[in-house]
């Protein structure tokens, strides 16, 4: 199976803080990666997917980047509402792993 | 409007059996990869299971051969059996609904909770 790495696991900023998250597979994945918001008590909700193409709807702060084994997500410029849990996950293989989760808290 | 919803979560015993369901409307659940996704308490996302457009189905090592996924098309659901459930399998599992652009549509989640 695919294991997914993300650093860090907790993350403090401030708002207006440029931020950025790391996620790493175990092998080269190709671009086949989406990064997930989720709230506490809430589903999950797609950001990114292929890497780097913006779901519709989801604001240009954040953006993907990366292929093969290392993916970045930044957000430019932290807002309020983006305090919450960050998922990266695979899906080159059919085993769609998830990585281990980082929590963007207030500094 | 196009949504997932679960339902069947429950408690029950070890060694149980409990069968989920994620009903779609909006959309059909065989033009989709639909996948089982759960979240132990305090814990991350964990990924259980997919049925392919095609009807291909995969597992995670951790529920392989006590979880079975299906759908069916005339009622529009996606459902899970789990049998031989563990206190490990005590979670929310979340239906989700995607293609080669990820997962872009999520259920509401349905907490099941695995104890005596």
């Amino acid at each position: 199976d695919i294991q997914m790495t993300q650093s860090p696991s907790t993350l403090s900023a401030s708002v207006g803080d440029r931020v950025s998250i790391t996620c790493r597979a175990s092998q080269s994945i190709s671009s086949w990666l989406a990064w997930y918001q989720q709230k506490p008590g809430k589903a999950p909700k797609l950001l990114i997917y292929k890497a780097s193409s913006l779901e519709s709807g989801v604001s240009s702060r954040f953006t993907g980047s990366g292929s093969g084994t290392e993916f970045t997500l930044t957000i430019s410029s932290l807002q309020p509402d983006d305090f919450a849990t960050y998922y990266c996950q695979q899906y080159r293989s059919y085993s769609r792993t998830f990585g281990q989760g980082t929590k963007v808290e207030i500094k | 409007e196009v949504q997932l919803v679960e339902s069947g979560g429950g408690l029950v015993q070890p060694g149980g059996s409990l069968r989920l369901s994620c009903t779609a409307s909006g959309f059909t659940v065989s033009s989709k990869y639909m996948s089982w996704v759960r979240q132990a308490p305090g814990k991350g996302l964990e990924w259980v299971s997919v049925i392919y457009s095609g009807g291909s189905t995969y597992y995670a090592d951790s529920v392989k051969g006590r979880f079975a996924i299906s759908r069916h098309n005339s009622n529009n659901t996606l459902y899970l059996q789990m049998n031989s459930l563990r206190a490990e399998d005590t979670a929310v599992y979340y239906c989700a609904g995607g293609g080669d652009n990820g997962d872009d549509l999520w259920g509401q989640g349905t907490l099941v909770t695995v104890s005596s």
